[in-house]
């Protein structure tokens, strides 16, 4: 199976503020025959089910916010939010569907 | 408007059998896989395994293999997850999803609400 990692665990943002998660996998997620990297990141607020934020690594879902963006490819990818807001607390998941499905371990976001 | 609505919450006992209906409306189901994921109390999501609607055709995960079955009844637009052999590592919350099968396989774009299942003697 392809593991993968997030880092970091938790972090504390002001409001306003960037936050930076980063995942990794332990084998490649891109298509070359496609051009295409499987890999999603989702949002959980506590007590719901996650949201897809963004998908193929980079792709925005409809009505998701344009602070929120992906990159990366092959096996090292970066969630970014651009000034985080209140509503941006909980916990962000990267997926990969390259082969089968993984998630990370998840990283917590809290506001400072 | 799509939707997945799932059963209800469940206790039961350990070395029982647990079925989650997840119920589909709003788009056409035979397009779509549906997955089901877990969430154990505190804990991140862990891949179970997959249905297409469209031939019944399921891939599981190898460590819920030989005691997980999904199953689809395409009349009513229902999926169904049976857990057996349960033990209380399983008490968790279990959700279905959908991903797009033009695309092979891809992201899960709904989710249902959950159903929380607890094993406990």
């Amino acid at each position: 199976d392809i593991v993968m990692t997030q880092s970091p665990d938790s972090l504390a943002v002001s409001l306003g503020e960037r936050a930076t998660i980063n995942c990794k996998s332990s084998h490649s997620v891109f298509y070359s025959s496609n051009n295409k990297n499987y890999l999603a990141w989702y949002h959980q607020r506590p007590g719901q089910p996650p949201e897809l934020l963004i998908s193929w690594a980079s792709t925005r879902e409809s009505g998701v916010p344009d602070r929120f963006s992906g990159s990366g490819s092959g096996t090292d990818f970066i969630l970014t939010i651009n000034s985080v807001q209140a509503e941006d607390v909980g916990v962000y998941y990267c997926q990969q569907y390259y082969s089968t499905y993984t998630f990370g371990q998840g990283t917590k976001v809290e506001i400072k | 408007q799509v939707q997945l609505v799932q059963s209800g919450a469940e206790v039961k006992k350990p070395g029982a059998s647990v079925k989650v209906s997840c119920k589909a409306s709003g788009y056409t189901f035979t397009s779509y896989h549906m997955h089901w994921v877990r969430q154990a109390p505190g804990q991140g999501l862990e891949w179970m395994g997959v249905i297409n609607p469209s031939g019944g055709g399921t891939s599981y995960s190898q460590k819920f293999q030989g005691r997980v079955t999904v199953t689809r009844d395409t009349s009513t637009g229902t999926v169904y997850m049976e857990l057996s052999s349960l033990r209380s590592e399983d008490t968790a919350v279990y959700y279905c999803a959908r991903s797009d099968l033009s695309s092979g396989w891809s992201s899960f774009d709904y989710w249902g609400q959950g159903t929380l299942i607890t094993v406990s003697s």
